[in-house]
């Protein structure tokens, strides 16, 4: 059962313009949710990552909005440059006091244009 | 700080052959995971150990399997090589005990079966 859905599957984006990932999740446990980037031939790296209690953290170019009613979460990236060109990955998890587990989105391919 | 290091970064096996995965982590983390990414099924969960025990365990058959020393350094093992298992390897570790922290992923091993 997939417990975090992703979308879209691959997104193009001119250079400036403005990039918008959007996540689903079904399990109320989760209470963590992160957004990694990763590169070809590299493992994933955190990008930015939200808890409940706000519904909008922002860091630089890339904000993160929560809404916790719809169970969804996006990301966005502002003035979108070749070099965010990458995968992108929602995740969540759920702090049971025992482990820390992920639960990955499918993945979005970005691939910003000049 | 050094980052999550995983040995060997590629190795070739072959059906029924069975193969060890290392992982370092980040010095003072004591949590480590395992995930394998595929192009099918993504970044799946695999287990997570944290002060040689194993907290939490993934959907995978009984031929994965890990272990943690007391140095935090893991390994995974794969048994009877599928063809399936030809993958991407990865290895995260995060510092905080029994409660969800960020995790940082390593390079990866990507193993092929034959």
């Amino acid at each position: 059962q997939q417990q975090v859905k992703q979308s879209p599957q691959s997104l193009i984006v001119q250079k400036g313009g403005i990039s918008i990932i959007n996540c689903a999740y079904e399990n109320t446990a989760f209470d963590y949710f992160p957004w990694y980037q990763q590169f070809p031939g590299k493992g994933p790296a955190l990008l930015i990552a939200i808890r409940p209690d706000v519904s909008e953290k922002k860091e630089g170019r890339f904000t993160i909005s929560f809404n916790k009613s719809a169970k969804q979460f996006s990301l966005h990236i502002m003035d979108s440059q070749p070099g965010d060109s990458a995968t992108y990955f929602c995740a969540a998890s759920a702090s049971t006091g025992t482990a820390s587990k992920l639960t990955f989105g499918t993945g979005t391919r970005l691939q910003v244009t000049l | 700080k050094a980052g999550v290091t995983q040995t060997p970064r590629y190795l070739i096996k072959t059906r029924g052959q069975q193969v060890t995965l290392s992982c370092s982590p980040i010095s003072g983390h004591r949590s480590v995971s395992w995930y394998q990414q595929t192009p099918g099924q993504g970044l799946q969960f695999l287990f997570e150990y944290f002060s040689e025990t194993q907290r939490n365990k993934g959907n995978f058959p009984g031929r994965f399997s890990g272990r943690q020393f007391s140095n935090s350094r893991s390994e995974m093992n794969v048994s009877t090589l599928e063809l399936g298992d030809s993958a991407l390897y990865l290895c995260a570790s995060s510092s905080l005990a029994g409660y969800t922290d960020t995790q940082y992923f390593g390079p990866g091993t990507r193993l092929t079966v034959l």
